[in-house]
């Protein structure tokens, strides 16, 4: 069974960073691509960013270009987001998905999603 | 960036009722569009993929459809599980956009 487990929310000040976890299992994970969708409180949904299966590539949306760092370990079978720099609009329910494998699964698991809080 | 024009942003609906809701893709996508269904406190559930493929496990009631580059979610025969927010996604080029959401509830 594939299960997708985000870590590391919390409360943190405006200018502070903050990583966040996602633990795989049930797949093979460095066999996917993976991505981090947010979503602030009471509002829509958010693509953050996406890295390749390996590592190489990277995307990121503007709002976050250069203060988000997405990244993963294979061989601990978990995908990073590292928030620098973070602002109170970054406050938000961040989700982990699996991107791609077969065309159908594409976003077909997601986490359960961590809250981050940015506020003095 | 490709802008995803999600419309209805609420839909009042009755148990048993056909709706249907849009997404207008701004620039070409193909059929690179996912719907999605989130219910409170949930985790976003895939629904449709390739604009007019079921997912995995998706009630019969649910399809998708494509026009130019309207986008269409359509429920038949609604039922008081499927009140949720429905998004689409555009999953053409990055950024990855998604709609702004439609609410379906109870009228």
């Amino acid at each position: 069974e594939v299960q997708l487990v985000e870590s590391g929310g919390g409360l943190v000040q405006p200018g502070r960073s903050m990583k966040l976890s996602c633990a795989a299992s049930g797949f093979t994970f460095n066999n996917y691509d993976m991505a981090w969708v947010c979503q602030a409180p009471k509002k829509g949904l958010e693509w953050v960013a996406t890295i390749s299966y390996d590592g190489s590539s990277t995307y990121y949306r503007d709002s976050v270009k250069g203060r988000f760092t997405i990244s993963r370990d294979n061989a601990k079978s978990t995908l990073y987001l590292q928030m620098d720099s973070l602002r109170s609009e970054d406050t938000a329910t961040y989700y982990c998905a699996r991107q791609d494998g077969s065309y159908p699964n594409w976003f077909a698991y997601w986490g359960q999603g961590t809250l981050v809080t940015v506020s003095s | 960036d490709i802008q995803m024009t999600q419309s209805p942003s609420s839909l009042p609906a009755s148990l048993g009722d056909r709706v249907t809701i849009t997404c207008r893709a701004s620039q070409d996508i193909g059929n690179y569009l996912r719907w999605f269904q989130q219910k409170p406190g949930k985790s976003p559930r895939l629904m449709i993929y390739g604009a007019t493929n079921l997912a995995a496990g998706v009630p019969s009631r649910f399809s998708g459809s494509r026009s130019g580059s309207d986008y269409s979610l359509t429920i038949n025969s609604l039922e008081s599980e499927d009140m949720a927010i429905y998004y689409c996604l555009q999953h053409n080029e990055y950024p990855y956009t998604f709609g702004a959401g439609t609410k379906l509830e109870l009228k």
